[in-house]
Order: structure tokens, then C-alpha cells, then sequence
């Protein structure tokens, strides 16, 4: 069955540390995939997507995410991270068949200290 | 441009009772989505339908949760009866059409007791 694994469930940094928030799924065809992100009160938020083309992407907030076919990865990086970045971030992958489904990993909960 | 409208934010009901949810997608958007996210867990699809025509309902589980969108906007979902375990937040998502980015409301959250 497809899955999505994010590696990490609670991650704290100190503000100006780097962040690495690993993603990797299981499924051999075609996929999308997406990092959202859930601030504290708020609603899923798209933080970027790739469809295809650079295997870097760019999103909002100076996060980047970086797609390794090979490793079925898609890891969310952010060089340094602000007190503001405190939110969960999942993981999802769509799959190009039929219907575009898309899973979700679980979540990783980020707390930034000041 | 107005997000996706969830109501009620909250609900608590008794285990057996019946409950019902609300969604008003984003206007325009072909492709409505139901997702059920328990605690600790990622958001899990129960329904999509694109227009009024239910794309995958693999993962309802029908003997109790039922969910419509007769017009091909906005959509109900229903809970008859309600077990603990249906304890979440209840998600509505919609994109202009499948494949393409989905936008999500705020969710309601019930608690079964």
C-alpha cells in the first residue's frame, strides 16, 4: 500500500539553526508532491509543491525542498529558521492515477525557541 | 478571494448521536475533498467528489458516515451514530479541478464522549 513517512514527529530548534525535515514515500509511478504547513490556530497552508522539472523547489519563507526520485524523497530544508516557523509540517504525495490521490505523512511538530 | 468555509469550528456530542458538517468550497473549485484527522496523525481522505460525483470513497466508512454535494458546491458530511473513536478534526478541502492544488478551510473539530 502507498505511505507517506515523515522521519521526524517533534523537532526543536533554536532560532538561525538549519532545518532538515525528511519526507519519503512509497509508490513507483508518477507522483506530486507537497509540503503544507499548520500554524498554531490556523488552517493547512500550501508551502510549495513539485510537479516536475528542477528537482529544487522554492516556496514561501525561504523553504526549499529537494525531490530524489531514486530515494523516493522529498526533504524540506530551510537554511535558517525563524521563531515564527513554530507549526507542524506534513508531507503529502499525490498520485497521478485516476482520482489524483493524495496521503498525507503524520506530521512533523516544529518548536522554535527564542 | 474567500477560503473554504467550515461550520460548526466545534462540536461535542454523546457516542450514538448523529452529527453533521459543514463545507462551502472556494468559489469556482470543481474538486471537493473530506478529510478526518485524528490526533497525532495526518489528514486521511474519507470522500472527493468532482462536481456532484464522488471520485473515491474508498476509505468512508459507510455503514456510518455519509457525505453529499447535490449541487456541485457545497458539501455535508454526516456522522450516524457517532463512536469515540470518530474523535478528530473533520477537514474540507477544494481545488479548481483534480490534480491541481488543494485549498483547506479551518476544520471542525468533534469530540465523541
Amino acid at each position: 500500500a502507498q505511505s507517506v513517512s515523515q522521519h521526524n514527529h517533534h523537532v526543536i530548534l533554536s532560532e538561525a539553526a538549519s532545518l532538515e525535515l525528511g519526507c519519503n514515500y512509497s509508490y513507483g509511478g508518477t507522483v506530486n508532491l507537497f509540503w503544507y504547513v499548520q500554524y498554531p490556530g490556523q488552517h493547512l497552508q500550501l508551502l510549495l509543491k513539485y510537479f516536475s522539472g528542477d528537482p529544487l523547489v522554492k516556496g514561501i519563507k525561504g523553504f526549499e525542498a529537494e525531490f530524489i526520485k531514486s530515494k523516493f524523497s522529498f526533504n524540506l530544508r530551510k537554511p535558517s529558521v525563524q521563531w515564527s516557523d513554530t507549526a507542524e509540517y506534513f508531507c503529502a504525495v499525490r498520485l497521478n492515477t485516476g482520482g489524483f490521490k493524495t496521503i498525507f505523512g503524520a506530521g512533523t511538530r516544529l518548536f522554535v525557541k527564542a | 478571494e474567500a477560503g473554504v468555509a467550515q461550520s460548526p469550528r466545534y462540536k461535542i456530542i454523546e457516542k450514538r448521536q448523529s452529527v453533521a458538517f459543514w463545507c462551502n468550497p472556494i468559489s469556482g473549485h470543481a474538486t471537493l475533498y473530506w478529510y478526518q484527522q485524528i490526533l497525532g496523525q495526518g489528514p486521511k481522505l474519507l470522500i472527493q467528489f468532482q462536481n456532484n460525483g464522488v471520485v473515491d470513497d474508498s476509505q468512508l466508512p459507510k455503514d456510518r458516515f455519509s457525505a453529499e454535494r447535490l449541487k456541485g458546491v457545497d458539501s455535508t458530511l454526516k456522522i450516524q451514530p457517532a463512536k469515540l473513536e470518530d474523535s478528530a478534526v473533520y477537514l474540507c478541502a477544494s481545488s479548481p479541478e483534480m490534480g491541481t492544488e488543494a485549498f483547506f478551510g479551518q476544520g471542525t473539530r468533534l469530540t465523541v464522549v
